[in-house]
């Protein structure tokens, strides 16, 4: 149980154009996921919450206007990258929070790596 | 915001041997500290969590203690063996809150 999916797991895009990465969870509900981006030999690094029909709550210096995030049903949530750079270029990995079961444990998607040329 | 310190950066051992890794957490509102292992390219694993109610955890070789006095929390790997090797990340958060990762620790064990 406890399974989160991601697609692409894998995007080459042109510098400009937009990206929609889509993370799900397959056996749960999830009121709440988060979406993080790790840079090579980095940590993960948080960039948003995102709870189920309503506005994300972004981390500080991570642009709302730049990185859309909806989270438009219990079991889905995407990620808009807009106007790519190469700067944006990085591993994002959603995670989901079974809230029913009252745990903390967040469940990581595979990642999606995201090459902007 | 909390912010998570860990150490070392990177940890050689022998096979058999133990490894340590310590995290320290600024937020005394976290109440989750999980630790994950991180093959590349691979999403983060969780390989044990521990709350602020508990002091101590231990799941076969591996084990995380808890001081939430001090604010700092570790991981303890005992037998190391080679498929231990991998970066392993500690974090600290909980509820509805996201997790504050550490830098990471490149573990390396020796054959």
């Amino acid at each position: 149980g406890a399974v989160v999916s991601q697609h692409p797991s894998w995007v080459i895009c042109k510098s400009g154009t937009s990206v929609k990465i889509e993370c799900r969870s397959l056996d749960f509900q999830a009121t709440t996921m988060f979406w993080y981006r790790q840079f090579p030999k980095q940590s993960l690094m948080l960039m948003a919450t995102s709870n189920e029909g309503s506005k994300a709550t972004y981390e500080q210096g991570v642009e709302k206007d730049k990185f859309l995030i909806n989270h438009a049903s219990l079991t889905l949530s995407t990620l808009t990258v807009t106007s790519a750079h190469p700067e944006d270029s990085s591993f994002y990995i959603c995670s989901a929070r079974d809230a029913t079961s009252g745990g903390d444990e967040q469940y990581f998607g595979p990642g999606t790596r995201l090459t902007v040329t | 915001g909390e912010n998570v310190e860990q150490h070392p950066s990177t940890l050689s051992v022998q096979e058999g041997d133990s490894a340590v890794i310590k995290c320290t957490y600024s937020d005394s509102a976290s109440n989750y500290f999980p630790w994950y292992k991180q093959e590349l390219g691979k999403r983060p694993q969780l390989i044990i969590d521990i709350r602020s109610n508990v002091g101590e955890k231990k799941d076969q070789r591996i084990a995380v203690t808890l001081n939430k006095t001090a604010k700092h929390f570790s991981l303890h790997i005992t037998e190391t063996q080679p498929e231990d090797s991998a970066v392993y990340f500690c974090a600290a958060g909980g509820g509805a809150d996201g997790l504050t990762f550490g830098k990471g620790t490149h573990l390396i064990i020796q054959p």
